[in-house]
């Protein structure tokens, strides 16, 4: 089972550049998240997605957006990249409530460090 | 936005002893997720345990328990017997039912040492 696949694993920007960071996960479920992981640091939420077409936003949403076409697929793009961007980037997914017992549980992409210059 | 918190930057315990994560949050929502994750040095992200507020009993999963105090807002992991493995971070995070965003905390450094 491929899980969640986020690509690419590592990328170096130069500021100002764009890009859109790649998620898809093939468990059909509803729910999909953008964190971004600081040196040390938590989780910060950056957007969120309950179900195709639908999105809102996290903590920390400036500087990105996103789009929900499918349900298997939610692209994470940075637009005129920042030094402060400068991060690890995870893509999770789960079922909603209700849905079963695992409802709640994360299922994690592997992360794409980013760095920008 | 309901928010996490993990007062425990660092910890340390010996192998095979007992240790105790904190957490605290802040919600005025009656039904919701709580969780502790683990990560290791391989960045991958790891459920160890999971809690949902309307269930009164503690959850356990092996050697993993959780103190889940619904009018403190506290929800502490302890890990038993300690092994080299649980070497990680943990976080605490919490997702009320009925939305959907996902917050976690700062995170625990945990070092087990032999």
């Amino acid at each position: 089972n491929a899980g969640v696949t986020q690509t690419p694993k590592f990328r170096i920007l130069k500021i100002g550049q764009s890009m859109t960071l790649q998620c898809t996960q093939d468990m059909n479920h509803n729910y999909m998240y953008w964190y971004r992981q600081d040196p040390g640091m938590g989780l910060k939420l950056i957007y969120y997605s309950v179900g195709a077409g639908i999105t809102d936003k996290g903590e920390v949403p400036n500087g990105y957006n996103v789009s929900r076409s499918t349900t298997e697929d939610f692209p994470l793009r940075l637009e005129l990249a920042a030094p402060s961007q400068t991060s690890v980037y995870f893509c999770a997914s789960t079922m909603a409530p209700g849905q079963g017992s695992g409802a709640g549980e994360l299922f994690f992409g592997e992360g794409s460090r980013l760095t920008v210059l | 936005a309901q928010t996490v918190t993990q007062s425990q930057p660092e910890m340390s315990v010996q192998e095979a002893e007992t240790v105790t994560l904190s957490c605290t949050y802040d919600t005025s929502e009656n039904n919701y997720y709580l969780f502790w994750y683990k990560q290791p040095p391989s960045r991958q992200m790891i459920l160890v345990i999971r809690q949902e507020a309307y269930k009164q009993q503690n959850a356990t999963e092996n050697r993993f328990s959780v103190n889940f105090q619904k009018a403190a807002k506290s929800f502490s992991l302890k890990i038993s017997d300690s092994q080299l493995g649980d070497t990680a971070m943990y976080f605490c995070a919490f997702m009320m039912y009925n939305n959907n965003d996902m917050r976690f905390g700062a995170g625990t450094r945990l070092t087990v040492k032999p």
